[in-house]
């Protein structure tokens, strides 16, 4: 069974500072997605990654997968409050079968 | 337009009762999903349509039992009603193929409380 952890679950971090959150997962996979969900709010999708290697970069967030390694990373740089969020990421494996982390609740305090 | 719109937004209902949770998407997407998601925000998978065809069946209980008129319509029908199924449900929908790489466009939940 494929599982997901992702750590920290929770970061309270300032405005201006920089912090990497981190996603694991148990089994070889076809894709990893990251998704931020604002309180009370759908799921909106950031970033989709394909292959070992990959890089993607939007704003202030930058995500990478490492195959090898089972783990992606979603960088925070220079944090600013509308960052303020939980996000999760999502592994595939298999037809369409998508394994959630629990989610990181990321705080910015101004 | 919304892109995957799911009604009602809020339920509330008494244990015992059935219940339906109706989800539309106008993306000309051909696979549609249910998600529930708990208290503690973990999300689950429970259900995967294709074109109308079931594709994923989670360890859900058979009181849950979802229908897919056509590929743009995914409906959540709960019979009897327990004080655990209260959570958020989202309804999603993805290409298979496609240029989107199948991420997920999520409805905005329907928050159900069982009482």
């Amino acid at each position: 069974e494929l599982k997901v952890e992702q750590n920290p679950l929770f970061l309270s971090m300032q405005e201006g500072k920089n912090y990497t959150i981190y996603c694991n997962y148990s089994t070889t996979s076809d894709r990893l997605y990251w998704y931020r969900q604002d309180p009370g709010k759908s799921l909106e999708s950031l970033f989709v990654l394909l292959s070992n290697g990959a890089v993607k970069q939007e704003g202030r967030l930058m995500a990478s997968l490492d195959t090898k390694a089972r783990l992606s990373t979603l960088h925070i740089t220079a944090a600013v409050h509308d960052l303020s969020a939980t996000y999760f990421c999502a592994v595939v494996r298999g037809y369409q079968k998508v394994t959630f982390g629990i989610g990181t609740k990321l705080q910015v305090i101004p | 337009d919304t892109a995957v719109s799911q009604t009602p937004k809020y339920l509330v209902t008494q244990m015992g009762n059935d219940k339906s949770i109706k989800c539309e998407q106008n993306l000309g997407h051909d696979t549609m999903y249910w998600y529930k998601q708990d208290s503690k925000k973990f999300l689950k998978i429970m259900f995967s349509y294709n074109n109308k065809e079931l594709i994923i069946n989670e360890t859900v209980p058979n009181r849950f039992s979802p229908k897919s008129p056509d590929k743009a319509h995914l409906n959540l029908h709960i019979n009897s009603l327990e004080l655990g199924d209260s959570a958020v449900y989202f309804c999603a929908s993805s290409y298979v193929q496609g240029p989107t790489n199948e991420k997920l466009f999520f409805g905005s939940g329907t928050q159900l409380s069982v009482l």
